[in-house]
């Protein structure tokens, strides 16, 4: 059955302010958790990942959060941008199964 | 930037009729996926293909699906008896790492079943 989801699916961020969009996951034997971003009309892309066996792993204004203790997973994204609107899904892959499974998006909408 | 690209971007069919969904992965990708999103849910796996060979597949991937890669390039996503709840945009994707966490993603194309 479906094991990871969000908690919230809509979040409205000042421009400039950080936005934190939060998952909570089931399955412990995914072996990585992974952040996509889908803007209007296009397939989703991938922001960041980040293996189990870590907690936090940093890119380019982005933040993954791993707390394997509550199942939760979160993306903080830094100094949030008119392009930063999106729909953000947090996935979760089995290396062994080859493929990914979707949770449910958090609509990100920026206030100018 | 190399891109996943999809043809058409809308399909309109009757149902009951064959559709074929075609993508060109990346060129240096070897594994290629199938993913549906029905307005508005979210994106639902279908199928993973690598080597010539589904790697894995959903309960969403019936009989009335098959995937191909009939020559170096592209990928395709038959659907033989098309029904009205097949209607969702398809997502092609492709990625160049085993076990599929960084993928690569079409445009999609939008079926509607009529």
């Amino acid at each position: 059955g479906e094991s990871v989801g969000l908690h919230l699916p809509t979040l409205s961020v000042q421009e400039g302010d950080n936005s934190i969009i939060n998952c909570a996951y089931s399955n412990s034997a995914s072996d990585y958790f992974i952040w996509y971003k889908q803007e209007s009309g296009k397939g989703p892309q991938f922001i960041i990942d980040i293996r189990s066996n870590m907690d936090k792993r940093q890119g380019q204004r982005v933040t993954v959060l791993l707390n394997k203790t509550v199942k939760h997973l979160s993306l903080q994204i830094a100094a949030t941008q008119p392009g930063d609107s999106a729909v953000y899904f947090c996935a979760e892959n089995i290396l062994s199964a080859s493929k990914i499974i979707f949770g449910s998006g958090t609509r990100l909408s920026i206030r100018p | 930037e190399p891109e996943v690209t999809q043809t058409p971007s809308h399909q309109v069919t009757q149902m009951g009729q064959e559709v074929i969904l075609r993508c060109v992965p990346i060129s240096n990708h070897l594994y290629f996926y199938w993913y549906r999103q029905i307005l508005g849910q979210k994106v639902e796996f279908l199928v993973s293909f690598y080597n010539n060979e589904i790697s894995e597949k959903s309960e969403i991937f019936d009989d009335q699906f098959s995937v191909e890669r009939p020559d170096g390039s592209n990928f395709t996503l038959k659907i033989r008896s098309t029904k009205l709840e097949d209607s969702a945009m398809y997502f092609c994707a492709s990625s160049e790492d085993h076990g599929g966490v960084k993928l690569f993603f079409g445009s999609g194309t939008q079926l509607s079943v009529l």
